[in-house]
């Protein structure tokens, strides 16, 4: 299985919404990435868990917050959002050393109204 | 810091050889790597390249690396229309602590291919 899933695919939020995106994955990976991707741009990295720990955090506003419950899931929880926090989000998992090439989900498409 | 740079766009026609042009900066990634993006959808890693190799071919893909120039390409034989879609080279460098990678991403090249 070298699949990442993420849910839900399509995600619309009011700017005092509560929502979470869900990321999981089954390749034994204990690296895990949260992207974010705006139209006609490259991924722009958010978080880094590695061993279910935050390693990185890419200086991303306190209202995207990030969890790994075990080594399979990556949730990312959001409050009140803005409207350009809408985008593309990408969920991402690699091996730890070695040939880290990471695998991506297929995203989830977020609109802040 | 890092810096990878690739043209914005590619019109090939359908049977012809593509091929797409990255460079990079810094000259300690270890892994470079190609992506494709199709509309809508996630990142699919079609190949990579360790460092120390100057050529790598999987199928319809060749991959050339210029160490020296810092210059990656993706040559796609045979292209074909649903090979048409956004292509990212990656460069792969160390994070702080040595246990993680960060993904450098070019603009991406949006290659479209005609009948």
């Amino acid at each position: 299985d070298t699949e990442v899933t993420q849910t839900p695919k399509h995600l619309v939020m009011g700017m005092t919404n509560k929502k979470s995106l869900k990321c999981e994955q089954h390749m034994g990976h204990r690296a895990m990435y949260w992207y974010k991707q705006k139209a006609k741009k490259p991924p722009e990295l958010m978080f880094v868990y590695s061993y279910e720990k935050l390693s990185i955090n890419e200086s991303v506003p306190s209202r995207f917050s990030p969890e790994c419950p075990n080594s399979s899931l990556l949730n990312l929880h959001l409050h009140a959002l803005q409207p350009e926090d809408s985008a593309l989000y990408l969920c991402a998992s690699s091996r730890i050393r070695g040939l880290s090439e990471q695998f991506f989900g297929p995203g989830t498409r977020l609109t802040v109204l | 810091g890092e810096d990878v740079e690739q043209s914005l766009f590619l019109s090939v026609r359908e049977g012809d050889s593509s091929v797409i042009n990255c460079t990079y900066t810094d000259s300690s990634s270890t892994y470079l790597y190609w992506y494709k993006q199709e509309p809508g959808a996630g990142l699919q890693l079609l190949t990579y390249i360790f460092s120390n190799m100057d050529m790598k071919q999987d199928q319809r893909l060749t991959v050339l690396l210029n160490k020296k120039d810092k210059h990656l390409s993706l040559r796609i034989a045979d292209t074909q229309t649903g090979d048409s879609a956004i292509y990212f080279c990656a460069e792969s460098d160390p994070l702080s602590g040595g246990s993680n990678y960060k993904l450098t991403f070019g603009k991406g090249t949006l290659l479209t291919v005609n009948p």
